[in-house]
């Protein structure tokens, strides 16, 4: 029961360029999603955030869109940098507290490559 | 300031032997999760802690457990290894126990090889 799903394995861009990654999930009670970089021997760093009462939140170079019906996030890296070449992870926790409150449900995770 | 660490960083074990493995996490954080990541997948939840006492657990079967210590540490022990349990396990810490509370810091795991 894949709850978050990032469909695509790897995405190669050209340096200066815009990387746009995405992720779907399938459960509504869902409400906060996060995008974690990791790179290769380390472990994931938190990298943007976002509400489900929002549809946008921009930090820097890194934008997160979230479309609740259509129950899809993406992720926008704009200019990209061969530095940003990694691993992404979306993730999403289900607010309301109980057991579940501070667990997270990661997907798959996408490559990401720069070229220069 | 340290981050999150964890030890050993690699381990073998064989089939049906025991492991523990250790997190400290950041000074002033109170909260600690563990996670396990198989090769291609994400980081699957198992257990997070907060204040020394379970506050949440993943679908893992009870050969899987942990503590929190006083000084906020953790350990993660499984039982009866299985060659499926080889993975990466990821420990994180936070603030808050909520996961909107603030992110998760996470260290860069304990690689576990089972043959």
């Amino acid at each position: 029961d894949q709850q978050v799903k990032q469909n695509s394995p790897s995405l190669s861009v050209q340096e200066g360029r815009i990387s746009i990654l995405n992720c779907d999930y399938t459960n509504s009670m869902f409400d906060y999603f996060l995008w974690y970089k990791k790179y290769p021997a380390e472990g994931p760093t938190f990298l943007i955030s976002i509400s489900s009462i929002k549809d946008k939140n921009e930090d820097g170079r890194f934008t997160v869109f979230l479309n609740k019906s259509a129950k899809h996030l993406s992720l926008h890296i704009v200019p990209s940098q061969p530095g940003d070449s990694a691993v992404y992870f979306c993730a999403a926790s289900a607010g309301g507290g109980g057991t579940s409150y501070g667990k997270l449900t990661f997907g798959q995770g996408t490559i990401l490559t720069v070229h220069p | 300031d340290a981050g999150v660490t964890q030890s050993p960083t690699h381990l073998i074990k064989t089939r049906g032997q025991h492991v523990t493995l250790r997190c400290s996490p950041i000074s002033g954080h109170k909260s600690v999760s563990w996670y396990q990541q198989v090769l291609g997948q994400g980081p699957q939840f198992i257990f997070q802690y907060y204040e020394k006492e379970e506050r949440g657990r993943g679908n893992f079967p009870d050969r899987f457990s942990a503590r929190q210590f006083p000084n906020y540490s953790s350990e993660l022990n499984v039982n009866a290894l299985l060659l499926g349990d080889s993975a990466l396990y990821l420990c994180a810490s936070s603030l808050g126990w909520a996961a909107n509370t603030g992110e998760l810091f996470f260290g860069e795991g304990s690689r576990l090889t089972v043959l």
